[in-house]
């Protein structure tokens, strides 16, 4: 079935250099995205998203980026701090779908960021 | 404070037993869902419900029920016939016609 995945399940970086999560996708009926950020034992916390009829929007420190000829989505945050080190889930959303809101997730990817 | 509250937050359970996680909303939303989080995994789909007094099953919707008599909250009850039932719960809503999802805390239930 159509999925959402991520090629790096871990992430380390150094405080102060900027970090890139990617995300896979493989259903090109989805036309929107979204980032989230899970801390440890905390519900996700929504990040940044984006639409299909976009290829890139920008945040505060962050940045996201789709590649729909590739089914590619990255977030990329920009000066990394130790706060930043959390879980990063993509989901992505069916166009077709008749239940809005309804969002299917990735496994997310660990991001470590070293003082 | 608006936003989504899940009570209790740790939650012990007998096997056998059924148990009821609380997920109460003031964001005016319309569609609250539940999710089941796995340690080191994603996110699941359990129920979900776009308006009061009525619900769909998600992807791994057995041995879980629901149910949206108030437009506020979406109470789940996990059943002595789900049979993997410890994991980290999620309570979600979302408003008509938007896609973002907005998360509440979420309640850890181990079967003991």
């Amino acid at each position: 079935g159509e999925n959402v995945g991520l090629h790096l399940p871990t992430l380390s970086v150094q405080e102060g250099d900027n970090s890139i999560i990617n995300c896979a996708y493989s259903n090109s009926a989805s036309d929107y995205f979204i980032w989230y950020k899970q801390e440890s034992g905390k519900g996700p916390q929504f990040i940044i998203d984006i639409r299909s009829n976009m290829d890139k929007r920008q945040g505060q420190r962050v940045t996201v980026l789709l590649n729909k000829t590739v089914k590619h989505l990255s977030l990329q945050i920009a000066a990394t701090q130790p706060g930043d080190s959390a879980v990063y889930f993509c989901a992505e959303k069916d166009a077709g779908g008749t239940s809005y809101g309804k969002l299917t997730f990735g496994q997310g990817t660990i991001l470590t960021v070293h003082p | 404070d608006g936003g989504i509250t899940q009570s209790p937050k740790y939650l012990f359970r007998k096997e056998g037993q059924n148990v009821t996680l609380s997920c109460e909303q003031n964001l005016n939303h319309d569609a609250m869902y539940w999710y089941r989080q796995d340690p080191g995994q994603g996110l699941r789909l359990i129920y979900y419900s776009q308006i009061v007094n009525d619900f769909q099953k998600g992807d791994i919707a057995e041995g879980y029920s629901v149910s949206r008599e108030k437009k506020e909250s979406f109470p789940l009850t996990v059943t002595s016939a789900q049979k993997n039932p410890t994991a980290f719960y999620l309570c979600a809503s979302s408003s008509s016609g938007g896609n973002t999802i907005y998360f509440g805390e979420g309640s850890w239930l181990t079967v003991v």
